[in-house]
């Protein structure tokens, strides 16, 4: 079955700097892949959609790339702030109009 | 102000005790969803819907029930809960199915069976 990865339960950074979370996955490649962002006790919210023949999408400050030869999705967060901090989750689409498999995400907390 | 709402929020129940989570969406979606979270477990998907009357099983149905009579509304079924079952639920819409722009999510329920 599929498995999904992402870095490191937490991940800590400073202000300022560039958050990368990384999002692994075995077997196939998904059509699309999605990136979602989760503050506690909130519903996830959505944030960007990259497609399996798309290398990079850029929204703002956000920037995720797609390597399926890795089998790998890069999502960053650049100059960070402390209102990036959330849970990021990952979720691989495979176009069947029918399911998303999610990560288990990662925590990040941005230091002031 | 387009949005998912779920209903309770909280509850805590007893073993056996039937419950209802009902799930309603104001944005004319064909596609709804529901999931539990767990820790360490992400998102599993319980059950989806592709448009009214057409239901199937997602990765975790064992224990529940959906039905959809309506477009806007999507109830989670739980006719006899045990505490497995303790979790936190997420219901979730989307236009077209998964591979759109955006999938929008409720608020949650957390649900505890004692």
């Amino acid at each position: 079955s599929q498995k999904i990865e992402q870095n490191s339960e937490a991940l800590n950074i400073q202000e300022g700097k560039t958050a990368t979370l990384t999002c692994n996955y075995t077997n196939y490649s998904p059509a699309y892949l999605q990136w979602y962002r989760q503050d506690p006790g909130r519903g996830p919210v959505f944030l960007l959609l990259i497609r399996e023949n798309e290398k990079e999408k850029r929204k703002e400050r956000l920037k995720v790339t797609f390597d399926t030869t890795l089998k790998q999705s890069l999502f960053h967060i650049t100059a960070s702030q402390p209102a990036d901090s959330a849970t990021y989750l990952c979720a691989l689409d495979y176009g069947t109009a029918r399911q998303l498999t999610f990560g288990s995400g990662t925590q990040l907390t941005v230091l002031p | 102000e387009a949005q998912v709402t779920q209903n309770p929020r909280y509850l805590i129940t007893v073993t056996g005790k039937k419950l209802t989570v009902t799930c309603s969406q104001n944005m004319n979606h064909e596609y709804m969803s529901w999931y539990r979270q767990d820790p360490g477990l992400g998102l599993r998907q319980i059950y989806y819907s592709m448009n009214v009357e057409v239901t199937d099983k997602g990765d975790v149905p064992e224990g529940y029930k959906v039905s959809r009579k309506e477009k806007r509304n999507f109830p989670l079924i739980l006719e006899s809960p045990s505490p497995n079952q303790t979790s936190l639920y997420f219901c979730a819409s989307s236009a077209r199915g998964v591979f759109t722009d955006t999938q929008y999510f409720g608020p949650g329920t957390r649900l505890t069976v004692l």
